[in-house]
């Protein structure tokens, strides 16, 4: 049984570019949520997608989108990147967010922003 | 606002002892899920035990288990006959559970847990 898969492990941007991050969730999971990991610090909350729709939301600026697609697979994109965007991206799937089912992460992403 | 507090940033235990982890949380929501999460150097966050809110009983995963205080809103973790493959950052969390559907999980800062031989 896959767990969460993420993609790429690693990505190095500069300042103003935009970077897109994928996710797989969980086989049979629909519902998928973004979280940031700065060094040395819990995760925050980015936001939530459930049946492509864009569910919660924490508090980040419109820089962040996301999108999940009909597989339930998903992406986060950052435009205007800063350097305090550097940071682990971790994702997090669970069976159904009408469901008190625990999330369940992947690998997460580290990307740096220079 | 709902918040989580760890207050030990770090500590350390000796193979094959006891150690506890300890957490405080705040929220004015009675349905609720509270978690630890170990984050190892991998930085795979995986799940160590779960605790539904409405539930007495303390859960227990083989060595893990929590002593749940709803009232104080305390969550400790102890981790018994600990062993090296437990040094990680540990996490505590919780989530709510209101209008029929999850909220998101709210973390601590974490507790850098090392084992030594």
């Amino acid at each position: 049984d896959a767990g969460v898969t993420q993609s790429p492990t690693h990505l190095i941007k500069t300042r103003g570019q935009q970077v897109t991050l994928r996710c797989s969730p969980k086989s049979g999971h629909d519902t998928v949520s973004w979280y940031q990991q700065a060094l040395g610090q819990g995760p925050q909350f980015i936001f939530q997608y459930y049946e492509e729709e864009e569910r919660q939301r924490g508090n980040f600026p419109d820089r962040f989108s996301g999108h999940q697609f009909p597989n339930y697979s998903s992406e986060l994109n950052v435009n205007a990147l800063l350097l305090g965007d550097s940071a682990l991206y971790l994702c997090a799937s669970s069976l159904s967010v009408l469901s008190t089912d625990t999330q369940y992460f992947g690998p997460g992403t580290r990307l740096t922003v220079l | 606002a709902q918040t989580v507090t760890q207050s030990q940033p770090e500590m350390s235990v000796q193979e094959a002892e006891t150690v506890t982890l300890s957490c405080t949380y705040d929220t004015s929501e009675n349905n609720y899920y509270l978690f630890w999460y170990k984050q190892p150097p991998s930085r795979q966050m995986i799940l160590v035990i779960r605790q539904e809110a409405y539930k007495q009983q303390n859960a227990t995963e083989n060595r893990f288990s929590v002593n749940f205080q709803k009232a104080a809103k305390s969550f400790s973790l102890k981790i018994s006959d600990s062993q090296l493959g437990d040094t990680a950052m540990y996490f505590c969390a919780f989530m709510t559970y209101y209008g029929g559907s999850q909220g998101n999980l709210i973390f601590g800062k974490g507790t850098k847990l090392s084992v030594k031989p």
